[in-house]
């Protein structure tokens, strides 16, 4: 079965510091990788993915995430944090076998970003 | 083109009801799951459907079932409610093929059961 480990249920930065979540993910195969972000009452927002390829994969909003097989992990960065960066964010899996599709996924316990001045 | 509507969006309830929400997909999409999120638990798979046929089912009482319409339209129904059932459910639609296919997600529905 797989399982993600997000450290740090609560990460507050600066703004313009580095931000850093954790990601950690436990599959008997690489699984597909994704980080998304909830603001309060809403839905789901997908940050970024990485299927397949280059390893270093860039979303939106000025995230990015490296996949890295031998540390099993996925962590997301930004660079320089803005107060609009301030909400929840989810790492998740999904397997790759049978059908490909990607709505059957596995969520982390979600980390809550804070962003000071 | 629109996004995944969930309705309604808050909803208040009563130990013992029952409830049906709604989850209209991004047009085209034929897959349809639900999750759901609560603080204690987290986000949980509930189940997914793909041509109105229940195609994986998440580790939830019977209490909680669903179905899915010819249009993709999906539903999904709680029984016997408990105060338990208080959360954000949520929607995804997307379209199986091959390789990685992209979950969109809803804005949710905000259960509260008294």
């Amino acid at each position: 079965a797989q399982s993600v480990t997000q450290l740090g249920s609560h990460v507050s930065v600066s703004e313009g510091a580095l931000v850093l979540l954790r990601c950690n993910y436990s599959s008997s195969v690489p699984p597909y990788l994704f980080w998304y972000v909830q603001y309060p009452n809403q839905g789901l927002q997908l940050l970024l993915k990485y299927t397949t390829g280059a390893t270093l994969v860039k979303g939106i909003n000025g995230f990015e995430a490296e996949f890295k097989k031998s540390e099993t992990s996925f962590h997301l960065t930004k660079p320089s944090a803005h107060m609009s960066d301030a909400a929840e964010y989810f790492c998740a899996v999904s397997d790759r076998s049978g059908s490909g599709t990607a709505s059957k996924l596995t969520f982390g316990t979600g980390t809550r970003l804070q962003v000071t001045l | 083109k629109a996004g995944v509507t969930q309705t309604p969006r808050y909803l208040i309830k009563t130990r013992g009801q029952q409830v049906t929400l709604s989850c209209s997909p991004i047009s085209g999409h034929r897959s349809v799951s639900w999750y759901q999120q609560t603080p204690g638990q987290g986000l949980q798979f509930l189940f997914e459907y793909f041509s109105e046929t229940q195609r994986n089912k998440g580790n939830f009482p019977g209490r909680f079932s669903g179905r899915q319409f010819s249009n993709s339209r999906s539903e999904m129904n709680v029984s016997t409610l408990e105060l338990g059932d208080s959360a954000l459910y949520l929607c995804a639609s997307s379209t199986p093929g091959q390789g990685y296919t992209e979950a969109f997600f809803g804005q949710g529905t905000r259960l509260t059961v008294v």
